[in-house]
């Protein structure tokens, strides 16, 4: 089992919609969870991150953590087609690793 | 630009070979990343320095080895290459050690192709 499941997508959403991002963890001991944005031949580029369980919001964007479930979640308010990208969630825990999902991969239709 | 720069950008190569990739970390950054990401296994931690110390691996083969520099710039030595081998390799880099949210800014990639 991997450490952070994501499911790969693709997910094709039309203009404007509100999208809906998950992953799931199986460490407890993570305790810092991340989203990063991955365009096409691009290294990925942190978005958000929280620490424990909770929400928290940058402009269209919200991540919310639930540890009594070990969900993790990305929503993005009035997707736009610049927003088309893969999206990689990760956890960590004290140490230095950085654990990846294998990201879900977002089309945004004009 | 991230900051963080990787070269080649691009490498063709053919199985048996070796190739080093380098990358230079943002300035102030003490520790340095490396990530596989292969379209079937996504992003892949292979192992971590902090200020010239191995800190973290994770699955990285024993064909594999890594190090970094007094000048913080890091090396990905990729030996007896197969095709399988052939992914994107990420460097990233952060200011933090192991506490903290320790945010990753990542370079461009070098993009590997075994022939």
């Amino acid at each position: 089992q991997k450490e952070v499941e994501q499911d790969p997508g693709p997910l094709s959403v039309p203009e404007g919609a509100i999208v809906s991002l998950n992953c799931t963890y199986s460490n407890s001991a993570f305790q810092y969870f991340m989203w990063y944005r991955q365009y096409s031949r691009k290294g990925p580029e942190l978005l958000m991150y929280t620490y424990s369980s909770g929400n928290k919001e940058d402009g269209r964007f919200t991540a919310q953590v639930d540890k009594s479930s070990k969900y993790i979640s990305l929503f993005i308010r009035d997707s736009q087609p610049s927003d088309s990208a893969t999206y990689l969630c990760a956890s960590k825990d004290s140490s230095y690793k950085l654990i990846f999902g294998s990201g879900t991969r977002l089309l945004v239709r004009p | 630009d991230s900051g963080v720069t990787q070269t080649p950008k691009h490498l063709i190569t053919a199985t048996g070979q070796r190739v080093t990739l380098r990358c230079s970390p943002r300035s102030g950054d003490l520790s340095v990343y490396w990530y596989q990401q292969s379209l079937d296994q996504g992003l892949q931690f292979l192992i971590q320095y902090y200020n010239g110390e191995e800190r973290a691996k994770g699955n990285i083969l024993e064909r594999f080895s890594a190090q970094q520099f007094p000048d913080l710039h890091s090396e990905l030595n990729l030996s007896s290459l197969e095709l399988g081998d052939s992914a994107l390799y990420f460097c990233a880099s952060s200011v933090a050690g192991p506490s903290g949210a320790n945010v990753l800014t990542f370079g461009a990639g070098s993009r590997l192709t075994v022939l």
